[in-house]
């Protein structure tokens, strides 16, 4: 069955410290791993999808990266707009194209 | 810009009526999806559709039912809304899950049944 663990649930940092949130998976061949941001009240935004390991994506502040276990989001140098729920998300062969949402990393910067 | 559109935005209703949430999206995907999704909490797929005239229940058990009669429209009708149904729904579509889009999301009804 297809998993997706996010880690940690929740994270505070200060402006402009640099931070990685985790996304572990578990999926019967990867057909993509997707990132997205939600802010509250909202629906999510996509920011990323990564299709093999070693791929990396940039946008802005973050970094995405793929392991063939794992997913990082790497922020650097955050602003307090940078503040949201981050969604990991992957699909797999086996999912009859339904991706498998994680429960996400709570993310405050606190200016 | 959205081009996946949610109405209402919030509902307040009582007990026993029936409702329908709207969603319709401009982009001409084929696959739609509804999620539930309480505060703070994940995502539930509810239904999902890869066409018109299709159909299917998703991973969360709903007494809700859809149909997709056009490609750009997937309503979502509770026949007898109850408190249990309070919650935010989502919609989604996607044109092929291969593609570098990911889904698109709508900004999502807030029910709340009174």
């Amino acid at each position: 069955e297809d998993q997706v663990t996010q880690s940690p649930e929740a994270l505070r940092l200060q402006e402009g410290e640099s931070s990685s949130l985790n996304c572990s998976y578990t999926v019967s061949g990867l057909r993509g791993l997707f990132w997205y941001r939600q802010d509250p009240g909202k629906g999510p935004e996509f920011l990323f999808t990564l299709y093999s390991a070693g791929e990396e994506k940039e946008k802005e502040r973050l970094k995405a990266t793929l392991t063939k276990k794992e997913s990082f989001l790497h922020i650097t140098a955050p602003k307090p707009e940078d503040s949201a729920t981050y969604l990991c998300a992957v699909l797999g062969y086996s999912s009859a194209s339904k991706i498998i949402f994680g429960s996400g990393t709570r993310l405050s910067i606190r200016p | 810009e959205a081009d996946i559109y949610q109405t209402p935005r919030y509902l307040v209703i009582g007990t026993g009526k029936k409702i329908t949430l709207e969603c319709s999206q401009t982009m001409g995907h084929d696959k739609m999806y509804w999620y539930q999704q309480d505060p703070g909490m994940e995502l539930h797929l509810i239904h999902y559709s890869y066409g018109v005239n299709s159909t299917e229940k998703g991973d969360l058990s709903s007494e809700s039912t859809v149909s997709r009669i056009r490609t750009e429209h997937f309503p979502l009708t509770l026949e007898s809304a109850r408190p249990s149904h309070t919650s935010q729904y989502l919609c989604a579509s996607s044109p092929d899950i291969g593609t570098n889009y990911g889904y698109t999301f709508g900004s999502g009804t807030r029910l709340t049944v009174v």
